[in-house]
């Protein structure tokens, strides 16, 4: 069965440091993998997946991602924090026996400071 | 092109009461998932339908919860009698394709549900 842990239900990092969001997943098969944010009020809102064409994926807002079969990984990152970037982030897989359904980690709030 | 709607924001009742969800997905998307955040948990998946049809409902917790999908397009999710345990966040999400493993889901703002 497939499942992600995200490490840290709280990241801050001052405006215009690096932001990096851990996520680790589990899965017996070839993973299709997440990462969703949410704004305050809003719904979730995809900012990039993998779906096995490229190892380092680039979605918007400037963020990526980079799957790393060996360490089972596929964590966020963004070389300079904006105060927009305040919301809660998502990982999730989906794959497997179970369609299309997304499981997903527990969150990361990610705070940023002036 | 308007994005997942829910209705209502959110919905206050008492043990014991009804409440009915209702999702309605970006027009001329085939799938409509449901899930549910509780309070300081992960977003869980409820049940998946295809059009009109549950393709898969292995995540609904117990049969007090109810969902349909009549022709297709709008979604409601009824809940009966509600219990406390029932409080959460009920996520939309709906996804053109066939439904597979990359499709990108789009979500609805939610909607959050107390039991009193």
């Amino acid at each position: 069965a497939q499942s992600v842990t995200q490490l840290g239900s709280h990241v801050s990092v001052s405006e215009g440091a690096l932001v990096l969001l851990r996520c680790n997943y589990s899965s017996s098969v070839p993973p299709y993998l997440f990462w969703y944010v949410q704004y305050p009020n809003q719904g979730l809102q995809l900012l990039l997946k993998y779906t096995s064409a490229a190892t380092l994926v680039k979605g918007i807002n400037g963020f990526e991602a980079e799957f790393k079969k060996s360490e089972t990984s596929f964590h966020l990152t963004k070389p300079s924090a904006h105060m927009s970037d305040a919301a809660e982030y998502f990982c999730a897989v989906s794959g497997g026996w179970q369609g299309g359904k997304l499981i997903f980690g527990q969150g990361t709030e990610l705070s940023v400071k002036p | 092109e308007a994005g997942v709607t829910q209705f209502p924001s959110h919905s206050v009742i008492e043990k014991g009461q009804t409440v009915t969800l209702r999702c309605d997905p970006i027009s001329g998307h085939d799938n409509l998932y449901w899930y549910r955040r509780v309070m300081g948990k992960e977003i869980k998946f409820l049940l998946h339908f295809v059009k009109e049809s549950k393709q898969d409902e292995s995540g609904m917790p117990n049969n007090r919860f109810l969902a349909e999908r009549t022709g297709g397009t709008y979604s409601t999710l009824k809940v009966q009698p509600a219990e406390l345990e029932d409080s959460g966040v009920y996520f939309c999400a709906s996804s053109q394709g066939a439904g597979g493993l990359t499709d990108t889901q789009y979500f609805g703002p939610g909607t959050r549900l107390t039991v009193l």
